[in-house]
């Protein structure tokens, strides 16, 4: 079985400030790690993933996340974040099978950027 | 084209009615999935399609259908919905590559209101 933890279900931070979203989960079998943005009222969009390698990931939008396999963690950062950041984040883990189509989310995080 | 294209945006309809809600990609992905999204929730899998067959159906109750007619287009049939069914349905392809790891393409959703 797999979950899924976003300890923080709101972030605010002010503009051109860093910011961390932490995740952190738990699988019986190896996964690979992913990060989701949700703008309102549109659909998911990848911002990151993890596969194998180097455990230091950088995706769109000037993101990055840390993969820490001894504390099954895999958080999200940011060194300066601005206005059209704010949004929802969601962390997500799919089992490495066969089949490799399930993908099990964290319950988000709402970040909001302050001007 | 890298698009996954739901149609309605916005649905209404009373616990009698019989709806559709339409997925289409033409990425020549061959995993589909609907997933099911409450407000300030992460999405929930639904039903997942790979190779135009049910692979995954994660005990969602039989007022939801799902058809796979052809590798481009997925639907969900509804049928007799409460009003807690009311959500945002999310459908979403993927390359189906054994082993997983793989990206998760989002369309915009439609928004079920059961009245």
């Amino acid at each position: 079985a797999q979950s899924v933890t976003q300890l923080d279900s709101q972030v605010p931070v002010f503009e051109e400030a860093p910011v961390e979203l932490r995740c952190n989960y738990s699988s019986s079998v190896s996964v690979y790690l992913f990060w989701y943005v949700q703008y309102p009222n549109q659909g998911l969009q990848l911002l990151l993933k993890y596969l194998s390698g180097s455990t230091l990931v950088k995706g769109i939008n000037g993101f990055e996340a840390e993969f820490n396999k001894s504390q099954t963690s895999f958080h999200l950062r940011k060194p300066s974040v601005h206005i059209s950041d704010t949004a929802e984040y969601f962390c997500a883990v799919s089992p490495i099978t066969n089949t490799g189509n399930q993908f099990y989310f964290g319950t988000g995080t709402s970040l909001t950027v302050i001007p | 084209d890298t698009e996954v294209t739901q149609t309605p945006k916005h649905l209404v309809m009373g616990m009698t009615n019989k709806k559709s809600l339409k997925c289409e990609q033409h990425m020549g992905h061959r995993a589909m999935y609907w997933y099911k999204q409450k407000a300030k929730k992460p999405p929930e899998l639904m039903f997942v399609y790979s190779y135009e067959k049910l692979s995954i159906n994660e005990s969602v109750p039989s007022r939801f259908s799902p058809e796979c007619p052809n590798s481009s287009l997925l639907n969900l049939h509804l049928h007799a919905l409460q009003p807690e069914d009311s959500a945002l349905y999310l459908c979403a392809s993927s390359q189906a590559l054994t082993g997983g790891g793989e990206k998760l393409f989002f369309g915009s959703g439609t928004q079920l209101s059961v009245l």
